[in-house]
C-alpha cells in the first residue's frame, strides 16, 4: 500500500516568499505529524493533528507558521515571509492511533531552501 | 521536559558484527516511550523498535534489540550481525504517554558506517 507521500520533494524560495508544503497521509490515519529537521539535527516536532483539529501547535517557531487539515486527511504547512533560517527538510508523518506506543510512519520529506 | 543525549557522532563496524548505539534520556514524566528510528541517505525515517517505560522485558525486532536500563535512564540500540544496508544515521527519540499523542523528541543521531 501507499506510504506518506509529500510534495514537492525540492522547494527553493526567496527570502520573503510564500511557501506551501503537502503531505498526503496513509490512508485511514487519523493522526498526522509535522516536524522539522535542520543539518545535522534530529527532527523537530511542529504540530499534531487528530483528524481536523490542531491538538498541539506548540512546536510551531512563530506566527508564520500555519497548518492546516480541513478534511481530515491531507495537511498543508504554510509559511509566510520565509527566512533564510527556514532553509531545512520537513517532515510529514502519521499513525493510526494516538497511544503512547504507536508507530508513526514517515514520509520522505520536502527539502525548502530559502535564497 | 524530555530531552535525549546520543553522544556517538559516528560508529564503525564490520560486517556481520554486533554493534551497540548509546542512548541516555531525561524526563520527568512518569510513563513514557523509547523509539529507535534509521535514516538512510534517502532521508525517509524509519520506525525500528519501541520500549515502554514500563515494560518487564526488554524489546526486540529481529536483529534490533533495545538495552533498557530504566534506572541509568539508557535505552542503547543493539544491532547483532550487522549488514551493509545498515549504513545509515539512526535517532533515538522519546515520547510522554500522558499527552494523549506522540510528540517525539529526537536526538542528534547517530552515523553508523557497515565496512565488509
Amino acid at each position: 500500500g501507499a506510504g506518506v507521500s509529500q510534495t514537492p520533494s525540492n522547494k527553493v524560495t526567496e527570502k520573503g516568499k510564500y511557501v506551501e508544503l503537502r503531505c498526503d497521509p496513509i490512508s485511514g490515519h487519523t493522526a498526522l505529524y509535522w516536524y522539522r529537521q535542520s543539518l545535522g539535527q534530529g527532527p523537530e516536532f511542529l504540530i499534531y493533528f487528530q483528524g481536523t483539529g490542531a491538538a498541539d501547535d506548540s512546536g510551531l517557531p512563530n506566527d508564520r507558521f500555519f497548518a492546516v487539515r480541513p478534511e481530515g486527511s491531507v495537511s498543508t504547512l504554510k509559511i509566510q515571509r520565509t527566512e533564510r533560517g527556514d532553509s531545512a527538510v520537513y517532515l510529514c508523518a502519521s499513525s493510526s492511533r494516538t497511544s503512547g506506543s504507536e508507530e508513526q510512519f514517515f514520509g520522505p520529506g520536502t527539502r525548502l531552501t530559502v535564497l | 521536559a524530555q530531552k535525549i543525549t546520543q553522544t556517538q557522532p559516528g560508529m564503525f563496524v564490520q560486517e556481520k558484527e554486533a554493534v551497540t548505539l548509546d542512548c541516555t534520556y531525561d524526563t520527568s514524566d512518569p510513563s513514557y516511550g523509547l523509539f529507535w528510528y534509521k535514516q538512510p541517505s534517502s532521508g525517509e525515517m524509519i520506525f525500528l523498535i519501541y520500549q515502554g517505560s514500563y515494560d518487564q522485558q526488554n524489546a526486540t525486532e529481529g536483529r534490533y534489540s533495545l538495552n533498557f536500563q530504566k534506572a541509568r535512564k539508557s535505552a542503547n540500540l543493539v544491532i547483532s550481525a550487522s549488514q551493509l544496508g545498515d549504513s545509515a544515521m539512526y535517532f533515538c527519540a522519546m515520547s510522554p504517554m500522558n499527552t494523549g499523542f506522540q510528540k517525539l523528541v529526537f536526538g542528534t543521531g547517530t552515523r553508523l558506517l557497515v565496512s565488509p
